[in-house]
């Protein structure tokens, strides 16, 4: 049972336009979620999160969007930069962040120069 | 570095052997948390800790698996008997308690089992 779902296994976008990383749950319980970017043979590396109170949050080029109704988040990267050729994983959480987290499958971007 | 440490960062292990990993959380957080990934998949949780109390195991550990924390700092994942299925992306997590906070990874342990 995948909780959270990445549909799309891999992105490509040229070096500064926008890139839109999708992520859809079923849990209702979750109220507190967070994307993370991981390279290879390294551990995930926090970016941004954002709680259900919220349905927008920005952290200079990273937002996150949140749309409660629809299950669904998005992970905003603008300009993209080669540097974020990575896989980014959506993850959930219930309690605000205080109970366990739940990853999706991941996302590969690789940014074009 | 105050980051999440993990030791060792690869390991290759005969079936049947058993293996020990350590992570050393960030200093101040009273949660530890331990993940497994494998190729394709995202973190898929196996268990954490509240100081010293293991608060929550997944299914997914089986008996041959024993996490400990024994004073509340640094903790081991300990996994007998290994079998070719246990090869995988060991991570280690830490937080501070409390809502709307995140977790901080450590560089992981590659446990490969042949």
């Amino acid at each position: 049972d995948q909780q959270v779902k990445q549909n799309s296994p891999s992105l490509s976008v040229q070096e500064g336009r926008i890139s839109i990383l999708n992520c859809d749950y079923t849990n209702s319980m979750f109220d507190y979620f967070l994307w993370y970017k991981k390279y290879p043979a390294e551990g995930p590396t926090f970016l941004i999160s954002i709680s259900s109170i919220k349905d927008k949050n920005e952290d200079g080029r990273f937002t996150v969007f949140l749309n409660k109704s629809a299950k669904h988040l998005s992970l905003h990267i603008v300009p993209s930069q080669p540097g974020d050729s990575a896989v980014y994983f959506c993850a959930a959480s219930a309690n605000f962040g205080n109970e366990k987290l739940t990853f999706g499958t991941g996302t590969r971007l690789t940014i074009i120069p | 570095d105050t980051g999440v440490s993990q030791d060792p960062r690869h390991k290759i292990t005969k079936r049947g052997q058993n293996v020990t990993f350590r992570c050393d959380p960030i200093s101040e957080h009273n949660r530890l948390y331990w993940y497994r990934q494998t190729l394709g998949q995202g973190p898929e949780f196996l268990t954490y800790f509240q100081n010293e109390a293991q608060l929550e195991k997944s299914r997914l550990l089986s008996d041959r698996f024993s996490a400990e924390r024994p004073k509340g700092s640094f903790s081991t994942l300990e996994i007998q008997r290994t079998e070719q299925g246990d090869s995988a992306m060991y991570l280690c997590a830490s937080r501070q308690g409390g809502i709307q906070v995140e977790a901080f990874f450590g560089q992981g342990t590659r446990l490969t089992v042949v």
